[in-house]
């Protein structure tokens, strides 16, 4: 079973720059997370889709992180305008609706922001 | 609010040796409980999980966690240290099925192992 998709694996961006990152979560995940890692603490949640629908996006700073999931499959997490306190591993997740069942991370992309 | 508490960010054993990463939770009710590891540059792979059944849980590469209710811990041990097992390690909680977070993992800040030969 291919496991969580995510591009690009690196970025280093210009504090004031935007970015863009992907997921592509197992087959028939409808539940995809996106988390953020700040270094030398534990990932923290960003947003939680449900399909298309977003479940949860409390911790998500919306004057400039959006995230979308068209089609209730791939989603994008964008940052615009990106700040350097941005800089962290962005990790996505996926999971079987409501359940945990085969909760599975990426790899993560690792942004630097300078 | 769920939270955990993992005590100490260095844990550092010498191969062959038990080791013991701790974790306490804090939860209006018991909540479900996981131990993550994570190598450099890669992402989470789940140790194990506690979901309300046996409190003794197996998972991978040898290692096990207790549920203890009464002192609100988690505990991660393995028998035998070895090399491969030099990782981040973190505890992670999260609502059970019906609460408004489930599905929402809250993580603790992370355990480094050290494992000297």
């Amino acid at each position: 079973e291919a496991g969580v998709a995510q591009s690009p694996r690196y970025k280093i961006i210009e504090k004031r720059q935007s970015v863009a990152f992907w997921c592509n979560p197992i087959s028939g995940h409808a539940t995809l997370y996106w988390y953020q890692q700040i270094l030398g603490q534990g990932p923290k949640l960003l947003i939680q889709f449900q399909n298309n629908g977003v479940v949860d996006d409390s911790q998500l700073p919306k004057d400039r992180f959006s995230a979308e999931r068209l089609k209730g499959v791939d989603s994008t997490l964008k940052i615009q305008p990106a700040k350097l306190e941005d800089s962290a591993v962005y990790l996505c997740a996926s999971s079987l609706i409501y359940t945990l069942q085969g909760y599975t991370f990426g790899s993560g992309t690792r942004l630097t922001v300078v | 609010a769920q939270s955990v508490t993992q005590l100490g960010s260095h844990v550092s054993v010498s191969e062959g040796a038990l080791v013991l990463l701790r974790c306490n939770y804090s939860s209006s009710v018991p909540p479900y409980l996981f131990w993550y590891v994570q190598y450099p540059n890669q992402g989470l792979q789940l140790l194990l999980k506690y979901t309300s059944a046996a409190t003794l849980v197996k998972g991978i590469n040898g290692f096990e966690a207790e549920f203890k209710k009464s002192e609100t811990s988690f505990h991660l041990t393995k028998p035998s240290a070895h090399m491969s097992d030099a990782a981040e390690y973190f505890c992670a909680v999260s609502a059970v099925a019906g609460g408004t977070s489930y599905g929402k993992l809250t993580f603790g800040q992370g355990t480094i192992l050290t494992v000297h030969p």
